[in-house]
């Protein structure tokens, strides 16, 4: 398997669930991403981890919890959401975390919260 | 802080339509600047890129050009094809910034 692969595809929600979305890469990167894409909207960046230390964390509201336990997997972790937080959540990996590096997505998870 | 801009779709055109998508941004320095593209069902793949000025990027028949005259980075392609069909992300990355800012997306709709 190769590229950026996302788990699940698909999911639905209540709001007191708990669930939690996968990404892993199998290019070898150093520097992994979450990304919220909404319609109508830019790509919102979340979370950046570099070699597994979290980079950068853009106000992202505490019920998204990401964990990085090595290079190759990414997890996002999700509870008590809100409708608002419905949207295609996208994961990407890089050589490195500079942004001028080359990002490579994975197909997204389509989170719909009921 | 810096942005992209780029036109609202749906684009739609003819199979061998000409097409071109705007794109300007507004940043501070020498930006690098992308297209991603995004086609159904799939996460976004880079395109394109150009890292200075007057530098033009091209990839599977389309090219962009980034003219900081104008802060533009408009996308084209002479002939279109129904393949094409997919929502395009125009980014850029600058010294001020420590991540990729992308563009709202724009839909491109190719009919035979």
């Amino acid at each position: 398997e190769t590229g950026v692969t996302q788990t699940p595809r698909h999911l639905v929600m209540g709001m007191t669930n708990k669930k939690s979305l996968k990404c892993e890469q199998h290019l070898g990167h150093n520097a992994m991403y979450w990304y919220k894409q909404s319609a109508k909207k830019p790509l919102e960046l979340m979370f950046v981890y570099s070699l597994e230390e979290r980079v950068e964390n853009n106000s992202v509201p505490s019920r998204f919890s990401p964990e990085c336990p090595n290079s190759s997997h990414l997890f996002l972790h999700l509870h008590t959401l809100q409708p608002e937080d419905s949207a295609l959540y996208l994961c990407a990996s890089s050589q490195n975390p500079a942004p001028q590096e080359t990002q490579y997505f994975g197909p997204g998870t389509r989170l719909l919260v009921l | 802080g810096d942005s992209v801009t780029q036109m609202e779709g749906p684009v739609t055109l003819s199979e061998e339509a000409f097409l071109t998508i705007n794109c300007t941004y507004t940043a501070t320095g020498y930006p690098s600047l992308f297209w991603y593209v995004q086609y159904p069902g799939e996460g976004l793949q880079l395109l394109l890129k150009a890292t200075k000025a007057d530098d033009k990027g091209s990839n599977k028949g389309f090219e962009a050009t980034y003219r900081k005259e104008t802060t533009s980075f408009h996308l084209e392609k002479g002939s279109v094809q129904v393949s094409d069909s997919a929502v395009y992300f125009c980014a850029l990355s600058g010294y001020n910034t420590d991540k990729l800012i992308f563009g709202t997306g724009t839909r491109l709709q190719v009919f035979p």
